[in-house]
């Protein structure tokens, strides 16, 4: 199975400051079809995942476009421009290129 | 607009069978898959199967040999089965849709003897 290293594990930040959070792949996540199928997660607290980015890079709707994504191959970044109180939570990545679907362990965001 | 809802138990004995059904609105299972995701308290998330439009399945290789996903495509209804439980199955338990964009609420489902 793929496994998705996420770093840094806990993440502190002061409103307004911009942040990152890394995914690395075990293997190469271009599917044979020319997509990676990279994603990115955010679960608040007491609430389900929802999703942020997809395809590395793509903002799902309605996601404000302080969060972007980057990346490729086995390397994929989330990066939050001017973190805001309601960011806090737990950022996931999920790969879906290689059976089974594999999640990171998860960046715990606390706002300073 | 796309909805999902878990509904199950809230808790089961050790060795008995948990059963999860998941209903669907907004699309049609014949044409999308829906994911089974699972999370331990304080934990991560994980995969444990998924059922595609055409009724096909996939399953985490660790959870296989005790677990069924099926559905009833006229009640837009996703069936989860799990034999065997132990305290480690104590977890919430998700239906989500193949793109993950969309996620029920969850069900918590505490395993105790």
């Amino acid at each position: 199975d793929v496994v998705l290293t996420q770093t840094p594990p806990t993440l502190s930040a002061t409103i307004g400051q911009s942040v990152s959070i890394s995914c690395r792949s075990s293997q190469s996540l271009l599917h044979s079809n020319g997509n990676t199928y990279l994603h990115w997660l955010l679960q608040r607290p007491g609430q389900s995942p929802q999703l942020l980015i997809y395809l590395v890079s793509r903002l799902e709707s309605g996601v404000p476009n302080r969060f972007s994504g980057s990346g490729s191959g086995t390397d994929f970044t989330l990066k939050i421009s001017g973190v805001e109180a309601e960011d806090l939570g737990v950022y996931y990545c999920v790969q879906g290129t290689h059976a089974p679907l594999t999640f990171g362990s998860g960046t715990k965001l606390e706002i300073k | 607009q796309v909805q999902m809802k878990e509904t199950g138990p809230g808790l089961v004995q050790t060795t008995q069978t948990l059963s999860v059904t998941c209903t669907v609105s907004g699309f049609s299972l014949t044409s999308y898959g829906v994911h089974w995701v699972r999370q331990a308290p304080g934990k991560g998330l994980e995969w444990m199967g998924i059922i595609w439009g055409d009724g096909s399945t996939n399953y985490n290789s660790a959870l296989k040999s005790r677990l069924s996903i099926s559905r009833d495509t006229s009640k837009s209804q996703v069936f989860l089965t799990m034999n065997s439980l132990q305290t480690d199955d104590t977890a919430v338990y998700y239906c989500v849709n193949w793109e993950l964009d969309y996620w029920g609420q969850g069900v918590m489902v505490t395993v105790s003897s």
